[in-house]
């Protein structure tokens, strides 16, 4: 089955710093890749996906990229801000089974 | 306001007590999910849903049961709960398996003496 590898499993940062969170998968078959955001008492929620047709997408201050030939792909959050602050989590799926990374708990400081 | 809602939030029981953790969700969503988070192993799938009357296990199926009576609801059975079985347990749901944003419920933390 698919095995997803995260790191670092914590990461804290500079208010306006950048912060980059690296996951590898093993199922060559994979194609959809999201990323979750857990805030403190709360449920995962969908910040931002990638299919395996794209390299790299967007969204305000977060992008994700996708090295298919590595099998490895990156969140990456800019000028990063207080509410940044939770556990992240990178997943991947071959549209069967979704497996997800032991989670990045991402702390800014003031 | 779509959502997905467990039942009951907190939890504390004890060994071999039965229990049943509900789940339910608004969005007519075929497929339904339930997981556990241990610290430093991520979320781990139980059991998971397709459809009504389909049901097949996760990862870390043992322990657990599930059925999927209606389309809506999804509960989580612990016939003879364990003190292994002390955890946050989430309870997810989305379009279709596979490819689709998974909705997720806020969790319901379980400990078992």
């Amino acid at each position: 089955g698919e095995n997803v590898e995260q790191h670092p499993s914590t990461l804290s940062v500079q208010e306006g710093d950048s912060a980059v969170i690296k996951c590898t998968y093993s199922d060559s078959a994979s194609n959809y890749f999201p990323w979750y955001k857990q805030e403190l008492g709360k449920g995962p929620q969908l910040i931002i996906d990638i299919r395996s047709n794209v390299g790299e997408k967007k969204d305000q201050r977060i992008a994700v990229t996708l090295n298919k030939t590595a099998k490895h792909f990156s969140l990456h959050i800019t000028e990063t801000q207080p509410e940044d602050s939770a556990v992240y989590f990178c997943a991947a799926t071959n549209d069967y089974k979704l497996s997800f990374g032991a989670g990045t708990t991402v702390t800014v400081r003031a | 306001e779509a959502q997905v809602t467990q039942n009951p939030r907190y939890l504390i029981t004890v060994t071999g007590k039965k229990l049943t953790v509900t789940c339910s969700q608004n969005m007519n969503h075929e497929y339904m999910s339930w997981y556990r988070q241990d610290p430093g192993l991520g979320l781990r799938q139980i059991y998971y849903s397709m459809n009504v009357e389909v049901t097949d296990k996760g990862d870390v199926p043992e322990g657990y049961k599930v059925s999927r009576k209606e389309k809506r609801n999804f509960p989580l059975i612990l016939e003879s709960p364990s003190p292994n079985q002390t955890s946050l347990y989430f309870c997810a749901s989305s379009l279709s398996q596979g490819s689709y944003e998974q909705y997720f419920g806020p969790g319901t933390r379980l400990t078992v003496t």
